[in-house]
């Protein structure tokens, strides 16, 4: 079985510019989570989402946003890139949403660098 | 503000030894805790869960909770060179989301 999916593996970008990140769940899982992990740090929560609607929302700015599609893949985009927007961003999925008890299984994540 | 707290190391101890990673944490109403292993460049790979005061173990890794104290540790038995990674503690607050520590480096020495 093919586990948690995200593409692209890296990406480069300048500043000012969007990007979009993508991520598939392991089949049956309905709940998907963004992370953002820098350089040296633990993750921080960006976003989760259950059943296509948003369940959970980190400290981070408008400029990160997030959708779940119908078949439980999802895509974290981020506008106006800034420079400390560069980090390791990882996708988790679970097979119900945050009330329930699981340990996420993780992406291997998009390393996105912003220059 | 959440937080938890784990000793950044690096922790070095010798190939076959008890390795011990300790973890606190502020939320009192956490139920949840969770024991990741990342590997230079690779995402976050579960090792462990607990949820009650005490031991739980499962092969040559043991979690530890007590919420008393606010303090979850790691043990890792005879340990391995395949070992030596950055491990994280994750909590669960009572918003349901992890908030994660920043992780200890562990370098296990042949």
């Amino acid at each position: 079985d093919a586990g948690v999916t995200q593409s692209p593996t890296h990406l480069i970008k300048t500043r000012g510019q969007q990007v979009t990140l993508r991520c598939s769940p392991i089949s049956g899982h309905k709940s998907v989570s963004w992370y953002q992990q820098v350089l040296g740090q633990g993750p921080q929560f960006i976003f989760q989402y259950y059943e296509k609607e948003e369940r959970g929302r980190g400290n981070f700015p408008d400029r990160f946003s997030a959708r779940q599609f119908p078949n439980y893949s999802s895509e974290l985009n981020v506008n106006a890139l800034l420079l400390g927007d560069s980090a390791l961003y990882l996708c988790a999925s679970s097979p119900t949403d945050s009330r329930m008890d699981y340990g996420y299984t993780f992406g291997s994540g998009t390393r996105l660098t912003v220059v | 503000q959440k937080e938890v707290e784990q000793n950044s190391g690096p922790l070095s101890v010798p190939e076959g030894a008890i390795a011990s990673l300790n973890c606190t944490y502020s939320d009192r109403v956490s139920q949840s805790f969770f024991w990741y292993r990342q590997y230079s460049g690779k995402s976050p790979e579960l090792i462990m869960s607990i949820y009650s005061n005490g031991d739980k173990e499962d092969g040559r890794f043991t979690a530890q909770l007590n919420k008393a104290s606010q303090y979850v540790s790691l043990l890792i038995r005879d340990s391995q060179p395949s070992d030596s990674a950055t491990y994280l503690c994750a909590v669960r607050d009572s918003n349901y989301q992890l908030i994660w520590g920043a992780g200890t480096k562990l370098i296990i020495k042949p």
